[in-house]
């Protein structure tokens, strides 16, 4: 079975800083898609930002953006400019399986600080 | 949009005991799934379906029933309680099977097996 291994269980960050939350996945398919997904304390799922394993250009989404090194097989999530409202569990998510399925890390606990 | 609905948000059950967890969607996806989220594993998929009349396993199938009988619903059923299935359930959809698509997740079952 896939895994996925995001190795900071915890994360802090001061507002109006950066961070990188980082991820790590094996996989022997060539053709896949990576998820981030953020979960506040209200439990909610909230798609961050997505990559295509096939797509050199890293994808950006306002302040969030990812470092995917396919070779690797490395997706990190940098935040820039953290706001309070950043602060949430973090899942990196690829898919697996012909790309049916995802399969999620355990989570990065991210604290923004005032 | 309701997007996806979970119901119930919260349910206690004694050990033996069956139930359905109901999950509906609005937005006409062919692709629905359920996860289960325990402290320190992220989500791990249970079943999941691409369309009505077809259901598969995930991850984690073990005690657990589905069915899809139209594209709007997909209840998945514990047959017979057990401790182990204490948790907090995701039911999620995806337009197709096309995997770029982003997952829609409801807001989650919290569910306590004494």
């Amino acid at each position: 079975a896939q895994t996925v291994t995001q190795s900071q269980p915890e994360m802090s960050v001061q507002e109006a800083e950066t961070v990188t939350l980082s991820c790590t996945y094996d996989t022997s398919e060539s053709d896949y898609y990576l998820f981030w997904y953020k979960q506040p304390p209200s439990r909610q799922m909230i798609l961050v930002i997505r990559q295509e394993a096939y797509k050199q250009q890293n994808a950006t989404e306002n302040r969030f953006s990812v470092n995917f090194q396919k070779a690797a097989k490395s997706f990190s999530l940098k935040i820039s400019d953290s706001q309070l409202g950043d602060a949430a569990m973090y899942f990196c998510a690829p898919t697996q399986g012909g790309s049916e399925k995802l399969v999620f890390g355990k989570g990065t606990k991210l604290t923004v600080n005032p | 949009n309701a997007g996806v609905t979970q119901t119930p948000k919260f349910q206690v059950l004694k050990t033996g005991q069956s139930m359905t967890l109901q999950c509906a969607q609005d937005m006409n996806h062919e692709y629905m799934s359920w996860y289960r989220q325990d402290p320190g594993m992220g989500l791990r998929l249970i079943h999941y379906s691409v369309g009505a009349g077809i259901t598969d396993q995930g991850e984690v199938p073990n005690g657990y029933n589905v069915s899809r009988s139209t594209t709007e619903d997909f209840p998945l059923r514990l047959l017979s309680a057990a401790p182990s299935q204490t948790s907090v359930y995701f039911c999620a959809s995806r337009r197709d099977r096309g995997s770029n698509q982003p997952q829609h997740f409801g807001d989650g079952t919290r569910l306590s097996i004494l």
